[in-house]
């Protein structure tokens, strides 16, 4: 079974400046995630989605940060404009059904390591 | 908002098990208890879970309290590979994967 593909594995970007992340989850996994992960710390959700549509994106800081996921598949994170706190990993997780019913385990992704100078 | 503590590290020697605990005392009756570890410059990775009988799995076993207060993630023989971040998270009850700060194995040659 392939697993969750991201990419661009690194990035650096100025401040104020734009950057895009893919994610192509695992085939048939219904529920996408996105985890931004700063050094040192737990990784930190960001948004949740259902099949095309969105579950929870309650803390995404949503001035800046955008996500789709158009037919239910792909997935991009955007930022627009960076800012040096964003500096970290943004993981990709996919799994077979909600997280919020308890059985189903998320598969990550090895992530983008963004780096805001 | 139930909530997980487990040490913030732990050491191993190789070839030797591993016990892993954590304590989850607000745990509600349908709170599955999930384990995730990362290694260095990885994603978390799926290790097992349960929710009120002991589980096996191909990379370890979880022991679960019979009053559900607390857990423990066994490895039964650590290689240096096991080396990592291991996460006890709950789930369930409408709740999202929420990462701690788990705790910090490390494993001795």
């Amino acid at each position: 079974e392939a697993g969750v593909a991201q990419s661009p594995r690194y990035k650096i970007i100025e401040k104020r400046q734009s950057v895009a992340f893919w994610c192509n989850p695992i085939s048939g996994h219904a529920t996408l995630y996105w985890y931004q992960q700063i050094l040192g710390q737990g990784p930190k959700l960001l948004i949740q989605f259902q099949n095309n549509g969105v579950v929870d994106d309650s803390q995404l800081p949503k001035d800046r940060f955008s996500a789709e996921r158009l037919k239910g598949v792909d997935s991009t994170l955007k930022i627009q404009p960076a800012k040096l706190e964003d500096s970290a990993v943004y993981l990709c997780a996919s799994s077979l059904e909600p997280v919020q019913g308890g059985g189903s385990p998320l598969h990550f992704g090895n992530g983008t390591r963004l780096t805001v100078t | 908002d139930a909530k997980t503590t487990q040490p913030n590290s732990m050491e191993s020697n190789e070839e030797e098990p591993v016990h892993l605990p954590c304590n989850h005392s607000t745990i509600s009756g349908t709170d599955y208890i999930h384990w995730y570890r990362q290694l260095p410059s990885q994603g978390p990775e799926y290790v097992i879970h349960g929710l009120t009988s002991n589980v096996n799995n191909r990379m370890a076993s979880l022991a679960i309290a019979e009053d559900r207060k607390s857990s423990t993630l066994i490895l039964h023989r650590a290689t240096l590979r096991d080396a990592a971040v291991y996460y006890c998270i709950l789930t369930g009850s409408a709740r999202q994967l929420t990462f701690g700060s788990g705790t910090q194995l490390t494993v001795l040659p």
